[in-house]
């Protein structure tokens, strides 16, 4: 079956502008997290989506949104680009009976200018 | 706050060496435990997890964690690495009970095996 796909690969950003990522899960997987991964932070979670409702948040500014559409495909949108938001956003899907069994995609390579 | 702790950043070991990664965490209650794995060029994996149960688990490729409890650890093993297992390893873990269900993680441990 087709794993998780995540568009685009990478992306290069002026500070200040606003930005779009994107998330198709696994066929049958309704819930979609996203997580930032930096060398100096880690993996932070953002959020978690389920049937189309956030369901979990970080503790991430509100500069950071989301939502998931019916077919459970995701997005995620940061505005107000800032230099340290540089990092690999991953999206990672799994079905309710293994939350967190998850199945990320390759992630997308955002970098702030 | 809950966290989790990853003792040793990098790990260099020659093939056939037996590898522990130790992972521990902060809380008190329930909870659910995963190592994933990222091979290089590749995106996260699950590599094992545990629930609930017999507290040694056995995940893909040979490894094997344990569940102690009274040390709040779960330590990922292999008894001879191969140069393939040359990955970045996370250790995650999920409160259960906490009302905000996310899933804490270490902050990874790189492990390189030398051929």
């Amino acid at each position: 079956k087709a794993g998780v796909t995540q568009t685009p690969r990478y992306l290069i950003k002026t500070r200040g502008q606003q930005v779009t990522l994107s998330c198709s899960p696994i066929s049958g997987h309704r819930s979609v997290s996203w997580y930032q991964q930096t060398p100096g932070q880690g993996l932070q979670f953002l959020f978690e989506y389920f049937s189309e409702t956030q369901r979990n948040k970080g503790n991430f500014p509100g500069r950071f949104s989301g939502r998931q559409f019916s077919n459970s495909r995701s997005e995620m949108n940061v505005s107000t680009l800032e230099l340290g938001d540089s990092a690999l956003y991953l999206c990672a899907s799994s079905n309710d009976r293994e939350r967190y069994g998850y199945t990320f995609g390759s992630g997308t390579r955002l970098t702030v200018v | 706050a809950q966290s989790v702790s990853q003792h040793n950043h990098h790990v260099i070991l020659s093939e056939a060496a037996s590898l522990e990664l130790g992972c521990n965490y902060s809380y008190g209650g329930t909870v659910n435990l995963f190592w994933y794995v990222q091979y290089p060029g590749q995106h996260l994996q699950l590599l094992l997890k545990y629930f609930s149960g017999d507290p040694l688990v056995k995940g893909i490729k040979g490894f094997e964690a344990e569940f102690i409890k009274s040390k709040f650890s779960f330590n990922l093993r292999k008894p001879s690495v191969q140069w393939s297992d040359t990955a970045e390893y996370f250790c995650a873990v999920n409160a259960m009970g906490n009302s905000n269900y996310q899933l804490i993680w270490g902050a990874g441990t790189k492990l390189i095996i030398k051929p």
